[in-house]
């Protein structure tokens, strides 16, 4: 079983409307979360980043992290055709430091 | 922006050549990566180091080797490259505080 799981997508919504994408986790030593956008052929691109339970707003973005239920997710509010890309979730382990990744959700948005 | 850079960009390599892909970071990071990616797949953790005189291998079997005898430089070697090799390679990197994480551009790389 994979350490991270995301859901798996292919998403397809339209413009304006609310995305919500979704990771779990399995280890207890993950304790910082990140969400990065990744377009086609490039690097991935750093969205969002937290370390403690609860909400974290950023524009459009909402990071949620519940440590409890080992659960992360990404709300774009208002979305945007030009949000339509690879969305990763990733987690830094605090004991051995590996940065682990979701396998991605690919987002489209319909004008 | 982040400061992480990869040299080459593109690189198309015959079979059996050895090649060195160049991952460098200017913030000071302690942590640093080496991911692998096929197009439209996720990516795959090969090595990483969490500092110097360090290395790890990941989550997917490599026939690459990796240094860091520099803080800054995280180079990535093969010795032997097959059309296998052909994909993706994306360098990252972390800061000592387990901060967020940052990519380099990338390395497309093609053996034939």
């Amino acid at each position: 079983q994979k350490e991270v799981e995301q859901d798996p997508g292919p998403l397809s919504v339209p413009e304006g409307a609310i995305v919500s994408l979704n990771c779990t986790y399995s280890n207890s030593a993950f304790q910082y979360f990140m969400w990065y956008r990744q377009y086609s052929r490039k690097g991935p691109e750093l969205l969002m980043y937290t370390y403690s339970s609860g909400n974290k707003e950023d524009g459009r973005f909402t990071a949620q992290v519940d440590k409890s239920s080992k659960y992360i997710s990404l709300f774009i509010r208002d979305s945007q055709p030009s949000d339509s890309a690879t969305y990763l979730c990733a987690m830094i382990s605090y004991n051995d430091y590996k940065l682990s990744f979701g396998a991605g959700t690919t987002v489209t948005v319909r004008a | 922006e982040a400061d992480i850079y990869q040299t080459p960009r593109y690189l198309v390599i015959g079979t059996g050549k050895k090649i060195t892909l160049e991952c460098s970071q200017t913030m000071g990071h302690d942590k640093m990566y080496w991911y692998q990616q096929d197009p439209g797949m996720e990516l795959h953790l090969i090595h990483y180091s969490y500092g110097v005189n360090s290395t790890e291998k990941g989550d997917l079997s490599s026939e690459s080797t990796v240094s860091r005898i520099r803080t800054e430089h995280f180079p990535l070697t093969l010795e032997s490259a097959r059309p296998s090799h052909t994909s993706q390679y994306l360098c990252a990197s972390s800061g000592q505080m387990n901060t967020e994480a940052f990519f380099g551009q990338g390395t497309r790389l093609t053996v034939v």
